[in-house]
């Protein structure tokens, strides 16, 4: 089972920076099979993220995803306020078969 | 406009027994896998569980195999998980989600998800 390592735990940032999330796989993750999703209090995860670089409909081009083998980045290009949430890295397709998801990464308001 | 609407949490005692349900519309439910995902409240996703399409196929984590059985109902676009033998540490939000992709079985990324429902272990 492939594991996954975010970091850092937690960003402190503000408007309009730039805010790079990593995810670090323990295996080589082949095709790709990588996707982010972000989470804000009382919600659900949303889809921005899949293919380790294909951006989700309706997600801003601000977000951008790269990266292959054990190395994946999320990148927010100018933070807007609702950006603050957590950030989780997912890890799909692989066989026999689990989904597994990095701890997270929190995008906090400096 | 795809929807997904978990219901059937609520508090149980260790040992006992829950099922939720997972109410599907706004697209043709038999041709996608489906999923449990659950959160424990300030913590980090764990997947649960998955089922294909046609329901034959199911997989489960390692930490509910066993105690827990995913099904679902094609006719009545409804996704279940049936916990028996439930623990403190089962206590989580419950997420369905859906794969994003068309096919028979379960291998690709969650889009969308549900609001989730609690589920409280405790006596």
């Amino acid at each position: 089972e492939i594991v996954l390592t975010q970091s850092p735990g937690t960003l402190s940032l503000s408007p309009g920076e730039r805010a790079t999330l990593s995810c670090r796989a323990s295996q080589s993750i082949s095709n790709s099979y990588l996707a982010w999703y972000q989470q804000k209090p009382g919600q659900a995860p949303r889809l921005l993220i899949y293919g380790a670089s294909s951006r989700a409909t309706g997600i801003p081009d601000r977000f951008s995803g790269s990266g292959s083998g054990t190395d994946f980045t999320l990148a927010i290009s100018r933070l807007e306020p609702e950006d603050f949430a957590v950030y989780y890295c997912q890890h799909y397709g692989s066989s026999p078969f689990v989904y597994t998801f990095g701890q997270g990464t929190k995008v906090e308001s400096k | 406009e795809v929807q997904l609407l978990e219901s059937g949490g609520g508090l149980v005692q260790p040992g006992g027994s829950l099922r939720l349900s997972c109410a599907a519309s706004g697209f043709t439910f038999s041709n996608y896998a489906m999923n449990w995902v659950r959160q424990v409240p300030g913590r980090g996703l764990e997947w649960v569980s998955g089922i294909g399409g046609g329901g034959d196929d199911t997989y489960y984590a390692d930490s509910v195999k066993g105690r827990f059985t995913i099904s679902r109902d094609n006719s009545k676009n409804t996704l279940y998980l049936q916990m028996n033998s439930l623990r403190a540490e089962d206590t989580a939000v419950y997420y369905c989600a859906k794969d994003a992709v068309p096919r028979n079985s379960v291998w690709d990324w969650f889009d969308p998800w549900g609001r989730g429902t609690l589920v409280a272990v405790s006596s």
